[in-house]
């Protein structure tokens, strides 16, 4: 079973270069969403998606962009990597309860 | 706004022990309760949840109390092993979607 699956685990980028997060679900959840993961902060939600086609903003939208154009993808975009942006992050789906990807570690230097 | 306080870590504990871990919420309406179990290097997994005051989740010998009163639901378990070496999250949802979690709590468990 493969459930949530992110892609790449690690990247390093540098400051104003771009990259695409993948994740992608086979459990055919209507729901995904992007966290990012921060020392002592919890889980914060970037974006979700309630459906192909939807998206919305979280807690921490700004620096990111999602789109959702098959229900199995949700790719997240960095469109110029800052600093800030190093974190863990992670994709879930599901309603009730969230299954959650093995996480991308991004440090920006 | 919606948020969910969890004791600091970290927690260090001998194999045997017993172990708590606080968490209260602030939610504006009815929300469901999730703790999330975090091992070395992976994602986050479900543990346990309740749905309701008064609801008691468990699992793996982990149980949480929906406590509406004390607007709580702290983890406890009676006895640690080795691999509950984690970090653990409380959360909310007021909409069977959207998660607010709690800091994390780190928890060591020593042989």
């Amino acid at each position: 079973n493969a459930g949530v699956t992110q892609t790449p685990k690690f990247q390093v980028l540098k400051t104003g270069q771009s990259m695409t997060l993948q994740c992608a679900q086979d459990m055919n959840h209507e729901y995904m969403s992007w966290y990012r993961q921060d020392p002592g902060m919890g889980l914060r939600l970037i974006h979700y998606s309630v459906g192909a086609g939807i998206t919305d903003q979280g807690e921490v939208p700004n620096g990111y962009n999602v789109s959702r154009s098959t229900t199995e993808d949700f790719p997240l975009r960095l469109l110029s990597a800052a600093p800030s942006q190093t974190s863990v992050y992670f994709c879930a789906s599901g309603r009730g309860v969230q299954y959650f990807g093995a996480g991308t570690r991004l440090s920006v230097l | 706004g919606d948020s969910v306080t969890q004791m600091e870590g970290p927690v260090t504990l001998s194999e045997e022990a017993f172990l708590t871990i606080n968490c209260t919420y602030t939610a504006t309406g009815y929300p469901s309760l999730f703790w999330y179990v975090q091992y070395p290097g992976e994602g986050l997994q479900l543990l346990l949840k309740a749905t309701k005051a008064d609801d008691k989740g468990s699992n793996k010998g982990f149980e949480a109390t929906y406590r509406k009163e004390t607007t709580s639901f702290h983890l406890e378990k009676g006895s640690v092993q080795v691999s509950d070496s984690a970090v653990y999250f409380c959360a909310l949802s007021l909409n069977d979607y959207k998660l607010s979690f709690g800091a994390g709590t780190t928890v060591t468990v020593r042989a």
